[in-house]
C-alpha cells in the first residue's frame, strides 16, 4: 500500500487555473471511483473538497472540480484566489477496507 | 453537525503504548453506513491512514501498522479509541480522528488533531 504520487508543488496567478495530479495504481485510484481531495491550511485539520472523484460537498465553491483517467486523478482549481493557497491531498479507497493518501501538494498563489 | 474531538496524553515514552480517544457529538456513532477512522500526520509531512472501525466493532488497519494498532469503539459513550504499541520517535505526529461517509475514502468530518510526541 504505497502512497499516491502528487507533485510536491504547483503555482498559479490569481484568476488562472491550476491542476494537481494524483497517480496511483489499478488497485486504488484506477480500481474504484472513490477518490477524494482535501485542502489543509497550516496547523489546521484537512477539509474535504471533492469526493467520489467529482462530487463537491455542500459549501465548496464550484471553482473546485475533480476528474479521473485511468490510474490518475486530478483536482482543478479555476479562478485561482489568494485564499486557495494551501496544501492539497488526494486519497483513494484501496480495496480490502483500506484507504491511502497522496504525499501532498503545496499550492502557491503568485 | 457532527463534531469529533481527540483526547489523550501529548507525551508518550518510547516502547510504551499511545492511547487516544475520539469523542463524537452531534450524531450517533451507531448510525449505520459510516466508518470511523484514525489518520496521522508526521511533522511537516503528509497524511497517513491508520485504520477504520465500524460501530459494530469491525476493524481494518494499514498493513504497515497492523501489528501495533488496535482501534475499538464504545457506542455507549459515543467514542472510539486508538492504541498504538511499542512506539518510537517515528510515531511522533498529529493524530486525527475522522468519519468516512461509507468506506469511500471521503473523510467529511475531522477532529482538530492532537500532537503526540514520543520522547523519554
Amino acid at each position: 500500500q504505497s502512497a499516491l504520487t502528487q507533485p510536491r508543488s504547483v503555482s498559479g496567478s490569481p484568476g488562472q487555473s491550476v491542476t494537481i495530479s494524483c497517480t496511483g495504481t489499478s488497485s486504488d485510484v484506477g480500481g474504484y471511483n472513490f477518490v477524494s481531495w482535501y485542502q489543509q491550511y497550516p496547523d489546521k485539520a484537512p477539509k474535504l473538497m471533492i469526493y467520489d472523484v467529482t462530487k463537491r460537498p455542500s459549501g465548496v465553491p464550484d471553482r473546485f472540480s475533480g476528474s479521473k483517467s485511468g490510474n490518475t486523478a486530478s483536482l482543478t482549481i479555476s479562478g485561482l484566489q489568494a485564499e486557495d493557497e494551501a496544501d492539497y491531498y488526494c486519497c483513494s479507497y484501496a480495496g480490502s477496507y483500506t484507504s491511502v493518501f497522496g504525499g501532498g501538494t503545496k499550492l502557491t498563489v503568485l | 453537525q457532527v463534531q469529533l474531538q481527540e483526547s489523550g496524553p501529548g507525551l508518550v515514552k518510547p516502547s510504551q503504548t499511545l492511547s487516544l480517544t475520539c469523542t463524537v457529538s452531534g450524531g450517533s456513532i451507531s448510525s449505520g453506513g459510516y466508518y470511523w477512522s484514525w489518520i496521522r500526520q508526521h511533522p511537516g509531512k503528509g497524511l497517513e491512514w491508520i485504520g477504520y472501525i465500524y460501530y459494530s466493532g469491525g476493524t481494518y488497519y494499514n498493513a504497515s501498522l497492523k501489528s501495533r494498532v488496535t482501534i475499538s469503539v464504545d457506542t455507549s459513550k459515543n467514542h472510539f479509541s486508538l492504541k498504538l504499541s511499542s512506539v518510537t520517535a517515528a510515531d511522533t505526529a498529529v493524530y486525527y480522528c475522522a468519519r468516512d461517509r461509507g468506506l469511500r475514502a471521503a473523510f467529511e468530518f475531522w477532529g482538530q488533531g492532537t500532537l503526540v510526541t514520543v520522547s523519554s
